[in-house]
């Protein structure tokens, strides 16, 4: 299994709070990604970085920022959750072209926003 | 937009059975398509990754093709066993970006 860790792993939050995601690698990875997943809409891209500093919206970004200060870390921030953020987050690795670009997940993370 | 979808939402079927999982796309400009696995609770598992070149890929007993002019992907499962039990999903990601597209999954089971 590809080395990837999410943090916290459950938590439990209320409407307004504040909350923050931590995925980290130790495949030096260059692209991480954060996606989540809801019942009847799959898996749908949140942010993707493709380097230190180098971040990128993706298909569902409103409400969320992104932060990647080093290659193993990447943050993923809830300024003010809401209950529509309820979700499972996962995390997710790849190294493209000329490598496989296949993508690798971590466990994910079940938040609940009351 | 790219739509990503798989038919059936939910399959069954008896051990040893052989099967084909579906994938279909909207927009066949793709860089690649990627099978993946997940069990009830976890996080995805990477099966098979076929770039847009390619027309399948082989590991063993499963094989995954792809017609990119008729945004198609096929999952071919041989002899399933009990353990082959878990949703399927395919993703294509884009010919430019990396805004990848799943479709919501099959979820199978294998009965014994």
């Amino acid at each position: 299994d590809a080395g990837i860790t999410q943090s916290p792993r459950h938590k439990v939050t209320e409407t307004g709070t504040p909350v923050t995601l931590r995925c980290h690698q130790t495949e030096n990875h260059r692209y991480m990604y954060w996606y989540r997943q809801d019942p009847g809409h799959g898996l749908r891209l949140i942010h993707y970085s493709y380097g230190v500093k180098d971040t990128d919206k993706g298909e569902v970004s409103d409400g969320y920022s992104v932060s990647r200060s080093k290659t193993e870390d990447f943050l993923l921030t809830l300024e003010s959750a809401t209950s529509s953020q309820t979700s499972v987050y996962f995390c997710a690795i790849s190294e493209p072209f000329p490598r496989t670009d296949t993508q690798y997940f971590g466990p994910g993370t079940r938040l609940t926003v009351l | 937009k790219q739509e990503v979808t798989q038919i059936p939402a939910a399959l069954s079927v008896p051990e040893g059975e052989n099967l084909v999982l579906n994938c279909s796309f909207t927009d066949s400009a793709i860089y690649n398509l990627q099978w993946f696995r997940q069990d009830p609770g976890k996080g995805l598992t990477s099966l098979l990754l076929i770039q847009s070149s390619q027309r399948e890929q082989t590991s063993g007993r499963l094989n995954a093709s792809l017609d990119k002019s008729s945004g198609r992907s096929t999952l071919y499962i041989a002899a399933s066993q009990p353990g082959d039990s878990a949703t399927y999903l395919c993703a294509v990601r884009p010919l430019w970006g990396n805004d990848m597209r799943f479709g919501a999954g099959t979820r199978l089971t294998v009965k014994p």
